[in-house]
């Protein structure tokens, strides 16, 4: 299995208070990223990384910020949670080999995040 | 834009049934295709996956076949077992730097014995 490391695994705060949700990697790998899960939505991608220091949105970016100051590590923020991002957020990691970047991605085993 | 569409379940079996989830997809250029599983209370791993048209990937008996001409990727299998319960997520990648993730929606697969 990849050394994917998501922590906490359960959280349950309140309304308007910051979160953040760690991810913690083992592989070296370049590319991380958080997603969220909700019924009927599949997984929607929050935030992502191509390198340390380089991050960029993805289409459910509202509300949420991220930081990567070291390969290993990703952190997600909620800057001040509200019940709608109440959901179970996902990290994944991926690698390009030989120059191609279509290549699997490996999850961690979810966060599950309460608003109330 | 880039997009997955896949069947809505729930799908509900019996044992040794036969299995279709449908999975069509939208993309620009030459994606890459996956099929991920999710058990309960686990994370998404990866069942299979193809990375050119006509390409078949297969996996603890899944199949899925790239067809562009009908951009569809859908999975089967010929004889579902109990532990097949799953959700199954189809997935595309397409080009550029970033190696980003497009998911369908997801589809709850019961398998009953």
């Amino acid at each position: 299995d990849a050394g994917i490391t998501q922590s906490p695994r359960h959280k349950v705060t309140e309304t308007g208070t910051p979160v953040t949700l760690r991810c913690h990697q083992t592989e070296n790998h370049r590319y991380m990223y958080w997603y969220r899960q909700d019924p009927g939505h599949g997984l929607r991608l929050i935030h992502y990384s191509y390198g340390v220091k380089d991050t960029d949105k993805g289409e459910v970016s509202d509300g949420y910020s991220v930081s990567r100051s070291k390969t290993e590590d990703f952190l997600l923020t909620l800057e001040s949670a509200t019940s709608s991002q109440t959901s179970v957020y996902f990290c994944a990691i991926s690698e390009s080999t030989r120059g191609t970047v279509n290549t699997e991605a490996f999850f961690g085993q979810g966060t599950r995040l309460t608003v109330v | 834009g880039n997009s997955v569409t896949q069947m809505e379940g729930p799908v509900t079996l019996s044992e040794e049934a036969f299995l279709t989830i449908n999975c069509t997809y939208t993309a620009t250029g030459y994606p890459s295709l996956f099929w991920y599983v999710q058990y309960p209370g686990e994370g998404l791993q990866l069942l299979l996956k193809a990375t050119k048209a006509d390409d078949k990937g297969s996996n603890k008996g899944f199949e899925a076949t790239y067809r562009k001409e009908t951009t569809s990727f859908h999975l089967e299998k010929g004889s579902v077992q109990v532990s097949d319960s799953a959700v199954y997520f189809c997935a595309l990648t397409y080009g550029g730097a970033t190696n980003k993730l497009i998911f369908g929606t997801g589809t709850l697969l019961a398998v009953q014995p």
